[in-house]
């Protein structure tokens, strides 16, 4: 029940074009949903961030789509660049278990110019 | 206004050797997250820490792992007796002591090479 399912594991798209990525959970009691943006070497850096009574939220080229009912959550990277180019985690937060995030296993995304 | 800073950035040990991981959390959080990345997987919970206090231990491997996070001073997670195994990348994120103590915000890691 912990589980945070993230698909796919690597995506290839040209530049301009939209990066889907999908994640999935069963524990109804997450309420907070954030992507972060990884760099080899680097460190998960915070990109976006939605609760479960939000159905939408954008920011720049990046929006999270949220569908409570199917418990999935998706981020869509618009007018993708070769700069976007890193490995995305989706995570979920149980308050109740003290704030610690369960990530998903990662996307590898390559933007081709 | 510095981040989470973690030192040192790459570690190598012997087998059965110690490890001491550090992590200096953003100016004024007194939260701190311990999360282990193995190559090519996701980040994986370990400990919860506020000053002075254990929250939650329930991702800590039973045996050979410990953690503190001292009133002053930074953050220590300590792996003794290191194996192959604890090969990974070490990773401290911190949050603020507010409502918005579910922004984790990460430092470089720390990796850890076990030889």
């Amino acid at each position: 029940q912990q589980q945070v399912k993230q698909s796919p594991q690597s995506l290839i798209v040209q530049k301009g074009g939209i990066s889907i990525i999908n994640c999935a959970y069963e524990n109804t009691a997450f309420d907070y949903f954030p992507w972060y943006q990884q760099f080899p070497g680097k460190g998960p850096a915070l990109l976006i961030a939605i609760r479960p009574d939000v159905s939408e939220k954008k920011e720049g080229r990046f929006t999270i789509s949220f569908n409570k009912s199917a418990k999935q959550f998706s981020l869509h990277i618009m007018d993708s660049q070769p700069g976007d180019s890193a490995t995305y985690f989706c995570a979920a937060r149980l308050k109740a278990a003290g704030n610690k995030l369960t990530f998903g296993g990662g996307t590898r995304v390559l933007v081709k110019p | 206004n510095a981040g989470v800073m973690q030192n040192p950035r790459h570690l190598v040990r012997r087998r059965g050797q110690e490890a001491r991981l550090r992590c200096s959390p953003m100016k004024g959080h007194s939260h701190v997250y311990w999360y282990r990345q193995l190559p090519e997987e996701g980040l994986k919970f370990m400990v919860y820490l506020q000053k002075e206090n254990i929250i939650d231990e329930s991702g800590m491997p039973k045996e050979r792992f410990s953690a503190e996070f001292p009133k002053e001073g930074p953050s220590i997670l300590r792996i003794q007796q290191v194996v192959r195994g604890d090969s990974a990348a070490y990773f401290c994120a911190s949050s603020p002591s507010s409502q918005s103590a579910h922004e984790q915000y990460f430092g470089p890691g720390t990796r850890l090479t076990v030889t």
